[in-house]
């Protein structure tokens, strides 16, 4: 079957650095997406990684192995608003999206 | 950026009745929209894949006659639930992908800001 695994909770300190992962098994891989969801609201698009590496965007960045089906997103220096879930998703052989079930992440002053 | 939007936003409605949700795409034209469902703290769950001008594509376990889909032009999707039941009760949320003709794969999906549905 498909799966996509991320851990439940995360917490971390303001001004700080963490690392979000996700490891999946699915059939096929065209693309592993990074979606931010705040509590009652739609997610919202952070990242999508196709090719192996690392993919900076601001203070947020994603990295992919796909010969280990696994992806990170790093988040830098952390703000209060960056309290959220965070969505790992993958794009199978049919483009059809598997979705991790979210990691929430608190951050602390 | 694309826009997507939802109505209503909030519902709340009776067991028995039935409860029409709409997805517009605003600012491009989506041959394809996806219908999502999300319980309290869990993954978004896909219920099916509305195309333009044929029948919606359902996911296993997804009732069809439950949850109808009519998907009338290139920028309006809607999902009706049908004899609304409290474990009905969820946060609905449709996606549009802007693909150009014969284009089977674009990896921008825009969400609209959801639906929450209350059935008391």
């Amino acid at each position: 079957g498909q799966n996509i695994d991320q851990p439940t909770e995360m917490t971390a300190t303001e001004g700080a650095i963490v690392q979000i992962n996700c490891t999946y098994q699915t059939s096929g891989f065209n693309g592993l997406f990074w979606y931010q969801q705040h509590a009652g609201e739609a997610p919202t698009f952070l990242s999508y990684n196709v090719l192996d590496g690392l993919e900076e965007k601001g203070r947020f960045s994603s990295f992919l192995s796909r010969s280990k089906g696994y992806s990170y997103l790093l988040l830098k220096e952390l703000q209060m608003k960056d309290s959220a879930s965070y969505l790992c998703a993958v794009m199978d052989s049919n483009y059809q999206l598997i979705w991790g079930a979210g990691t929430k992440l608190i951050i602390k002053p | 950026g694309a826009v997507v939007s939802q109505h209503p936003s909030r519902v709340i409605c009776k067991s028995g009745t039935s409860v029409k949700i709409e997805c517009r795409s605003l600012d491009f034209q989506a041959t394809t929209m996806f219908w999502y469902r999300q319980f309290p703290k869990q993954s978004l769950m896909l219920m099916a894949t509305s195309n333009e001008g044929s029948k919606a594509t359902y996911e296993q376990g997804v009732e069809k006659d439950k949850f109808l889909i009519n998907h009338a032009s290139l920028t309006l999707s809607t999902l009706t639930v049908t004899s609304a039941h409290p474990e009905d009760s969820s946060f609905y949320i449709c996606s549009a992908t802007p693909l150009e003709a014969g284009q089977s794969f674009s990896y921008e999906q825009y969400f609209g800001p959801g639906t929450r549905l209350t059935v008391t």
